[in-house]
């Protein structure tokens, strides 16, 4: 199974700021790597697949990076509703593994 | 707009099975796969496994292998996923999910909105 690791596991972050979370799997996934956001009490919903595509609806300044082994996901400028949960989760093989989460609380 | 709406809350008897539905609008059901993904309390996301629509084919995670049963019913646009042999570490929220693929690329929306499953004594 490829292992994905995320770091950090939490951040603390003021509205406006600019934040990078980043993921690692454990063997090349090419740019199949997804992102999600997960809101309390609530299901998760993509925001960025293929590494890099931003999913319609989902606002600009959610953005990814990244390929083989090593991912990023950044938020600039952020927004009250963007405190949640992000998880990443690889598409290459099955099973389909995803990251532990980087919970984004406020400062 | 495409749904996924999930049956409701279960409380099992360690031993028990349970079964959690996921009927599906929008979209033509035998056009996505359907994934399911579980997360216990406090935990990030583990997946289960998956059913072709279309098909019936299944694949399911090593993890569960033995103890989980992916159905669906064509003629209503719903998904199943039976889990047997509850014991206290499978409490958890349930997610069935909707595959959707593109050039190679693949990812899961929508999600319903979760099943929890609690077994306890």
């Amino acid at each position: 199974d490829i292992q994905m690791t995320q770091s950090p596991s939490s951040l603390s972050a003021s509205v406006g700021d600019r934040l990078t979370i980043t993921c690692r799997a454990s063997q090349s996934i090419s740019s199949r790597l997804n992102w999600y956001q997960q809101k309390p009490g609530k299901a998760p919903e993509v925001l960025i697949y293929n590494a890099a595509s931003l999913q319609s609806g989902v606002p600009s300044r959610f953005s990814g990076s990244g390929s083989g082994t090593d991912f990023a996901l950044t938020i600039t400028r952020l927004q009250p509703e963007d405190f949640a949960t992000y998880f990443c989760q690889q598409a290459y093989s099955f099973p389909r593994t995803f990251g532990q989460g980087t919970k984004v609380e406020v400062k | 707009q495409v749904h996924l709406v999930q049956s409701g809350a279960e409380v099992k008897n360690p031993g028990a099975s349970v079964k959690v539905s996921c009927k599906t609008s929008g979209y033509t059901f035998t056009g996505n796969w359907i994934h399911w993904v579980r997360q216990a309390p406090g935990e990030g996301l583990e997946w289960m496994g998956y059913i072709i629509p279309n098909s019936g084919d299944t694949h399911y995670a090593q993890n569960f292998q033995g103890r989980v049963t992916m159905t669906r019913d064509t003629s209503i646009s719903t998904a199943y996923m039976d889990l047997t042999r509850l014991t206290s570490d499978d409490t958890a929220v349930y997610y069935c999910a909707r595959g959707v693929a593109n050039s190679g690329a693949v990812w899961l929306d929508p999600w319903g909105q979760g099943t929890l499953v609690t077994v306890s004594s």
